[in-house]
């Protein structure tokens, strides 16, 4: 079963504009990680963040994480054509890793 | 780093016949392995967990009897894909928990088409 959700499902914007995406989850999680995937290929790891930190930064990336709130944000800063893809949260808790719904990333040229 | 080989990467096979995927970690022990299964536009969803020298735990609705995981080696993990049936047809991904036990490293991934 998935985790959680992720929203919106959809994001359609212009290059050089910020993406924001949010996902939430159910259970206490160690940690809690971004991944992106081209169509029908395989996944890239974006960056990871620890249960106990609350915001990190790698690039034009930023993710937060609220745990109170069983909560995350991933914001994509200046976005290029190529940011295009599908994004994924997933939380690593007990012993396996559990994704999110996904978000459709479109960034226009 | 942490490398985790999976093949093959495409497969094409008739309804009814067997497909097997080997899942590899290259350069580290996974005594730990998992399997995902992604439909299209849609996320990834935990099949099983596939442990070492035992048997492989599944999620609700997944059959174990149709979806074969073997772990004989702290290195190699595979699912073999029983009768398989053109709803089969997915993308299916492995990862292992990464020896710092931070983080999943994934193979690339296989596209199981049956026809």
């Amino acid at each position: 079963s998935q985790q959680g959700e992720e929203d919106p499902q959809a994001l359609s914007i212009q290059e050089g504009e910020n993406a924001t995406m949010n996902c939430s989850y159910k259970t206490s999680i160690n940690n809690l990680q971004w991944y992106r995937q081209n169509s029908g290929r395989g996944l890239v790891h974006l960056i990871l963040i620890r249960s106990n930190e609350r915001e990190k930064h790698s690039g034009r990336l930023r993710v937060t994480l609220d745990t109170s709130k069983k909560s995350s944000s991933l914001l994509i800063t200046a976005s290029r054509a190529a940011d295009t893809a599908s994004y994924f949260c997933a939380t690593e808790g007990g012993n396996d890793m559990r994704f999110g719904a996904g978000t459709r990333l479109t960034v226009k040229p | 780093g942490a490398v985790v080989s999976q093949h093959p990467s495409r497969v094409i096979c008739k309804s009814g016949t067997s497909v097997k995927i080997e899942c590899r970690s290259l350069d580290f022990q996974a005594t730990t392995m998992f399997w995902y299964r992604q439909f299209p536009k849609q996320s990834l969803m935990l099949m099983a967990t596939s442990n070492e020298g035992s048997k492989a735990t599944y999620e609700q609705g997944v059959e174990k009897d149709k979806f074969l995981i073997n772990h004989a080696s702290l290195t190699l993990s595979t699912l073999t894909v029983t009768s398989a049936h053109p709803e089969d047809s997915s993308f299916y991904i492995c990862s292992a928990r990464q020896p710092t036990g931070y983080g999943y490293t994934f193979g690339s991934g296989t596209r199981l088409t049956v026809v």
